[in-house]
């Protein structure tokens, strides 16, 4: 049972335009949700993250929205550059269990 | 530099034959954990750890043993690997879990068991 989805395994987009990232989660217990960034043969680097209370959260080019009637989220990245070229997850966590569900990963490649 | 750190980064073994990989943080986190990557299915969690001693299961805990004696060091223990277990590992750590901070990756440890 995948609680975390990310239903788009590969995105292209053109440089300069938005890059939006989508993630669905089934389980209403989740309470705080991050995005990370991965290049090859590194390890997972943090982006964003936002919690349940919020709808939006913004850090430069990047912003996450949830929508938690809908349960999903999203990851928006304006403009969108070739070293944003990399797989993102998005994970959700509920404070209390200490448990991160990851999704399954979203590559994201930006044309120059 | 603060970092986790793990090692091996590259191993490969044998079935049965019993290895450890080890983790080390730098930033005295309470929380770490292990992940495996696996194409198609994500990173999923193996174990995590609160704190000194206290530790739990993740979603795919069976086949894996881990301890936490020291804050800084979490080491995964493979007591008797099998090929299912080929995969890319990932050590983590975070200042205290769940919605009070992101996690650190380590730049993980890819392991094939022949």
């Amino acid at each position: 049972d995948q609680q975390v989805k990310q239903n788009s395994p590969s995105l292209s987009v053109q440089e300069g335009r938005i890059s939006i990232l989508n993630c669905d989660y089934t389980n209403s217990m989740f309470d705080y949700f991050l995005w990370y960034k991965k290049y090859p043969a590194e390890g997972p680097t943090f982006l964003i993250s936002i919690s349940s209370i919020k709808d939006k959260n913004e850090d430069g080019r990047f912003t996450v929205f949830l929508n938690k009637s809908a349960k999903h989220l999203s990851l928006h990245i304006v403009p969108s550059q070739p070293g944003d070229s990399a797989v993102y997850f998005c994970a959700a966590t509920n404070s209390g269990t200490y448990k991160y569900i990851f999704g399954t990963g979203t590559r994201l490649k930006v044309l120059a | 530099e603060a970092q986790v750190t793990q090692n091996p980064r590259y191993l490969i073994t044998v079935t049965g034959k019993k290895l450890t990989v080890t983790c080390s943080q730098n930033m005295n986190h309470e929380y770490m954990s292990w992940y495996r990557q696996d194409p198609g299915l994500g990173l999923r969690q193996i174990y995590y750890s609160m704190n000194v001693e206290v530790t739990d299961k993740g979603d795919v805990p069976e086949g894996y043993k881990v301890s936490r004696k020291e804050k800084r060091n979490f080491p995964l223990i493979l007591e008797s690997p099998s090929p299912n277990q080929t995969s890319l590992y990932f050590c983590a750590s975070s200042l205290q879990g769940g919605q009070t901070g992101e996690l650190f990756f380590g730049e993980g440890s890819r392991l094939t068991v022949l």
